[in-house]
């Protein structure tokens, strides 16, 4: 099992839909966890971090569930300018290193 | 600019050759991370420093991959007798936090092309 797993997608929407990804993660004692944004051929950008209580950021809202091991992402109101890949990703119990999913591709068209 | 910068942006070697990319992370970031991207998947982890030392380099495919940061800043990851498998993008990220708990911030990456 991956450490780190989520929906390859990809999910195609119409602009002004909101649309949601789940993660899920395999170590209990994960600490930290974050949402980022890669753009084709480009590098990884942080979208938002994913506190326990949950966070939202404009039309991006962030959930954490410890007890499922899961986190997701919700976006609302897409825009095209959010096609991409998202990664969850989460910070594992031993040390400073993040562990990636392998993402999921977003398609927003008009 | 203030971001992380790779270098070179593209790598094309034959198979056999030795290859080094450098990466100079944001000033004062006191952690600096490798990431080897195969196309379609997510970053894999390779190797990570705290100021000099390197901590985990659990993520080293082989012996064959080298890493160092000598003065705590400037990093070079090395790849001697290079072999098609290699090919991929090579990620660099840093960050202030020595715990995890901040975000690491990406460079543009190396490209790298085996023959």
């Amino acid at each position: 099992r991956k450490e780190v797993e989520q929906d390859p997608g990809p999910f195609n929407v119409p602009e002004g839909a909101t649309v949601a990804f789940n993660c899920t993660y395999s170590n209990s004692a994960s600490q930290s966890f974050f949402w980022y944004r890669q753009d084709c051929r480009k590098e990884p950008k942080l979208l938002m971090s994913v506190y326990s209580s949950g966070n939202e950021d404009g039309r991006f809202t962030a959930q954490l569930n410890r007890a499922s091991q899961y986190i997701s992402l919700l976006i609302r109101d897409s825009k095209l300018s959010d096609s991409a890949t998202y990664l969850c990703v989460v910070n594992m119990e031993y040390g400073n290193k993040l562990v990636f999913g392998a993402g999921t591709i977003l398609r927003v068209k008009s | 600019g203030a971001g992380v910068s790779q270098s070179p942006r593209y790598k094309v070697a034959k198979r056999g050759q030795d290859v080094a990319l450098r990466c100079d992370p944001i000033s004062g970031h006191v952690s600096l991370f490798w990431y080897q991207q195969a196309l379609g998947q997510g970053p894999e982890f390779l190797t990570y420093f705290q100021n000099e030392a390197q901590l985990d380099k659990s993520g080293l495919p082989s012996d064959r991959f080298f890493a160092e940061r000598p003065e705590g800043s400037v990093s070079t990851l090395k790849i001697q007798r290079t072999q098609q498998e290699d090919s991929a993008v090579y990620l660099c990220a840093s960050s202030l936090s020595r715990t995890g708990d901040q975000p690491q911030h990406f460079g543009d990456g190396t490209r790298l092309s085996i023959l």
